[in-house]
């Protein structure tokens, strides 16, 4: 089965700009993660979707960070306006659901300058 | 948010030689325990997980060991390969969602 897509792989931007990411989970997969990992560090949860819903957002800095999952498949996360400590690795990852196996992207690397 | 706490922070082994890494939790609620092995420019891949309701899974060269009361698990990488040169992240949550991670291990095999 095709892995979670995940795009661009690549991203340079100045501080207070926007940038997005979008990801593609597979196929079935009902729960979908944002994870963000700053180098050197194990990944972070951001937010995490079932369907369509969310289930938690408790670290997602809102003020900040915007994500959605429309039609409960593909999703996209903002960050607007962006700082420099927001350089980091933004993964997604998705699941059939509960314990069974979450498979991950190979990540969006975000440079903020 | 929960921690989980993992140890070394970094580890160098000889080919053939046994690995292990450490982890700490807790937060009683978690009830799953999986390692993801990280390589560079790549997302975590599922390696091994565990319920707490065994002490011991082993799957090829990779065991995890499970201690209940004392909160702790590893993973022990037998025979160790160059290939096995990788980022290594615990994590533990609580009936798969909000998966919480360690910070990592990043494994060095020298021939």
């Amino acid at each position: 089965e095709a892995g979670v897509a995940q795009s661009p792989r690549y991203k340079i931007i100045e501080k207070r700009q926007s940038v997005a990411f979008w990801c593609n989970p597979i196929s079935g997969h009902a729960t979908l993660y944002w994870y963000q990992q700053i180098l050197g560090q194990g990944p972070k949860l951001l937010i995490q979707f079932q369907n369509n819903g969310v289930v938690d957002d408790s670290q997602l800095p809102k003020d900040r960070f915007s994500a959605e999952r429309l039609k409960g498949v593909d999703s996209t996360l903002k960050i607007q306006p962006a700082k420099l400590e927001d350089s980091a690795v933004y993964l997604c990852a998705s699941s059939r659901g509960g314990w069974i196996e979450a498979f991950f992207g190979q990540g969006t690397r975000l440079t903020v300058v | 948010q929960q921690q989980v706490k993992q140890s070394p922070q970094s580890l160098i082994v000889q080919k053939g030689g046994i690995s292990i890494i450490n982890c700490a939790y807790e937060n009683t609620a978690f009830d799953y325990f999986p390692w993801y092995q990280q390589f560079p420019g790549k997302g975590p891949a599922l390696l091994i997980a565990i319920r707490p309701d065994v002490s011991e899974k082993k799957e090829g060269r990779f065991t995890i060991s499970f201690n209940k009361s004392a909160k702790q698990f590893s993973l022990h990488i037998m025979d160790s390969q160059p290939g096995d040169s990788a980022t290594y992240f615990c994590a533990a949550s609580i009936w798969g969602y909000q998966l919480t991670f360690g910070k990592g291990t990043k494994l060095s095999v020298i021939p």
